[in-house]
């Protein structure tokens, strides 16, 4: 019952240094997201993807981008990191746009 | 400008007493609205959703209220369990489909 993965859970990378932060659901659902969530705030949308071949920008989408490989998979990267892109990144699915969306348990990135 | 507002960064209440979490918002095309809830370290888990249309959803010991004229929505929880200490946030749907999300409040049951 695995649900969403987020792999890798933690990470430190080195400014400037590029990274994909992978993502899988197993629930069959169409829609993906990608948020981050810093200190003392709620989530924000970074990206997402409404459906299978299609990605939309969200509320922060600067310095990442993002591939719907498939169904399954949604992936985040970091061409270039920067400090400001330390944060939990987190994952989620939903059967459509407008279903409750299913989380991941993060991607908690450190960049130096 | 914040359009989800949580004012209320922590709760504390006493276990089978009530938890009321607050949330208010400014964005009137707001249509749907949900509560998650997060523990350390996991991602935020679906906990209730209510339609603009209605003023009231039950799941159990959790009730959600929507008062549109005063855009504020409450999640109402009864009797309260020292299993529901957790971040709890509010969500906000727009036209877009893109959920807008407060800050969380932080309620802490005692046992």
């Amino acid at each position: 019952n695995a649900g969403v993965t987020q792999t890798p859970k933690f990470q430190v990378l080195k400014t400037g240094q590029s990274m994909t932060l992978q993502c899988a659901q197993d629930m069959n659902h169409n829609s993906m997201y990608w948020y981050r969530q810093d200190p003392g705030m709620g989530l924000r949308l970074i990206y997402y993807s409404a459906s299978e071949g299609t990605t939309d920008k969200g509320e922060v989408p600067n310095g990442y981008n993002v591939s719907r490989l498939n169904k399954r998979e949604f992936s985040l990267r970091l061409e270039s990191a920067a400090p400001s892109q330390t944060s939990v990144y987190f994952c989620a699915s939903s059967e459509g746009p407008n279903q409750p969306q299913h989380f991941g348990d993060g991607t908690r990135l450190s960049i130096l | 400008d914040q359009q989800v507002k949580q004012n209320s960064p922590s709760l504390s209440v006493q276990e089978g007493r009530i938890s009321i979490l607050n949330c208010d918002y400014t964005n009137s095309m707001f249509d749907y609205f949900l509560w998650y809830k997060k523990y350390p370290a996991e991602g935020p888990t679906f906990l209730i959703s209510i339609s603009s249309i209605k003023d009231k959803n039950e799941d159990g010991r959790f009730t959600v209220f929507l008062n549109k004229s005063a855009k504020h929505l409450s999640l109402h929880i009864v009797p309260s369990q020292p299993g529901d200490s957790a971040v709890y946030f509010c969500a906000a749907r727009g036209s877009n489909y893109k959920l807008t999300f407060g800050k969380g409040t932080l309620l802490t049951v005692n046992p």
